[in-house]
């Protein structure tokens, strides 16, 4: 079957470095994807990765091993805006998303 | 863990006709369904909201008219495109909720729509 695990929940303190991990194991690969999830409101595109290795983007960086199954994204100079969920998200080789059930990180002062 | 479904998963159409896509909640009951449009490596856009038995809330912008929404019982919600265009073509993502953790959301596969 196909399956994504990414941690429940983790906690960080402002201005620190945390990693998100995401293993997966999916029919097919078109790319990993990652986004950021505030309650109440519609997931927002953080990244996609379809090749192997790092992408930095500002504050934040996804990396991808596509032989080991796995990726994970980084958030530098935590602020505490950056609480919230974090959905990795694989597409398999039939263009479908397989969703992991997020990570909801949590900042503390 | 929750599961939810969409059927169909592709759909490739005639301009002018209507598709109906379907979500389903597989082993937990959807108080609130969510349907969202997605183009190519950008963000979800929230289209509307639902509860079971009442009418959809949709956000600005969205034409109620042409993106019909139903959430007939507690496993199923449908989205139909009525007279769709080649610009209608996008990927829709549904998500469900349930009354036991509100907090979470749980994403479909998502149904890719090309409209020629």
């Amino acid at each position: 079957g196909q399956n994504i695990d990414q941690p429940t929940e983790m906690t960080a303190t402002e201005g620190a470095i945390v990693q998100i991990n995401c293993t997966y194991q999916t029919s097919g690969f078109n790319g990993l994807f990652w986004y950021q999830q505030h309650a109440g409101e519609a997931p927002t595109f953080l990244s996609y990765n379809v090749l192997d290795g790092l992408e930095e983007k500002g504050r934040f960086s996804s990396f991808l091993s596509r032989s080991k199954g796995y990726s994970y994204l980084l958030l530098k100079e935590l602020q505490m805006k950056d609480s919230a969920s974090y959905l990795c998200a694989v597409m398999d080789s039939n263009y479908q998303l397989i969703w992991g059930a997020g990570t909801k990180l949590i900042i503390k002062p | 863990g929750a599961v939810v479904s969409q059927h169909p998963s592709w759909v490739i159409c005639k301009s002018g006709t209507s598709v109906k896509i379907e979500c389903r909640s597989l082993d937990f009951q959807a108080t609130t369904m969510f349907w969202y449009r997605q183009f190519p490596k950008q963000s979800l856009m929230l289209m509307a909201t639902s509860n079971e038995g009442s009418k959809a809330t949709y956000e600005q912008g969205v034409e109620k008219d042409k993106f019909l929404i139903n959430h007939a019982s507690l496993t199923l919600s449908t989205l139909t495109v009525t007279s769709a265009h080649p610009e209608d073509s996008s990927f829709f993502i549904c998500s469900a909720t349930s009354w036991r953790a509100m907090e979470t959301q749980y994403f479909g596969p998502g149904t890719r729509l090309l409209v020629l």
